[in-house]
């Protein structure tokens, strides 16, 4: 499985936005780039996925390299609630429904 | 729409025994996996079924298994309790569209705590 590389944590201010890097240099060409976080306490929410175009939608907007080898996940307007683990994972649209984690970046949001 | 439930949410056992736990995937959903999430090796996937059939499996010893049944519930069965053992452990269903190829979200449940003791 291609491995993704996330800093261990960020920390942000209330309302502010927020940028999650991804690095993935070794994409594939059938592999999707999705973000999931956990907050405290829970099971891990899907909260957006892309190929090869920026993507957005309610919760966050992903905005992907031209060559793929890396990815941004932006929250666009943080809030307390937004303080979760974020991963960055590759999926391969011809693999079975297997996400590999990595340790994922915790995100501190300051009131 | 009812999400993934899974039961129980909280298990004590001891080394030796054996446990089982139940996922209820969200209705239409065929795709069942279990993830294993432990402070040391974080989130692991641990195997996925999809109707009825096993198709994939992680790196975890055959103590570790599991079945689904026809109405996509999902049971997994961990024998020869060790105290490692003890983690949280996640079920996700996932919609697959015929021919079992997708990239659709997976869409996970609460846990069941499960502490060996």
């Amino acid at each position: 499985d291609a491995k993704t590389t996330q800093p261990n944590s960020m920390e942000s201010n209330e309302e502010e936005p927020v940028h999650l890097p991804c690095n993935h240099s070794t994409i594939s060409g059938t592999d999707y780039i999705h973000w999931y976080r956990q907050l405290p306490s829970q099971g891990p929410e899907y909260v957006i996925h892309g190929l090869t175009s920026n993507v957005n939608n309610r919760m966050a907007s992903l905005a992907i390299a031209e060559d793929r080898k890396s990815s941004t996940l932006i929250l666009h307007r943080a809030t307390l609630r937004d303080a979760a683990v974020y991963y960055c994972i590759l999926r391969s649209i011809q693999g079975a429904q297997k996400l590999v984690f990595g340790q994922g970046t915790r995100l501190t949001i300051n009131p | 729409k009812a999400g993934v439930t899974q039961t129980p949410r909280y298990l004590i056992k001891t080394r030796g025994q054996q446990v089982t736990l139940s996922c209820s995937p969200i209705s239409g959903h065929r795709s069942v996996s279990w993830y294993q999430q432990t402070p040391g090796q974080g989130l692991q996937f641990l195997f996925e079924y999809f109707s009825e059939t096993q198709r994939n499996k992680g790196n975890f010893p055959g103590r570790f298994s599991g079945r689904q049944f026809s109405n996509s519930r999902s049971e997994m069965n961990v024998s020869t309790l060790e105290l490692g053992d003890s983690a949280l452990y996640l079920c996700a269903s996932s919609l697959v569209r015929s021919g079992g190829l997708s990239y659709n979200e997976q869409f996970f449940g609460p846990g069941t705590r499960l502490t060996v003791l």
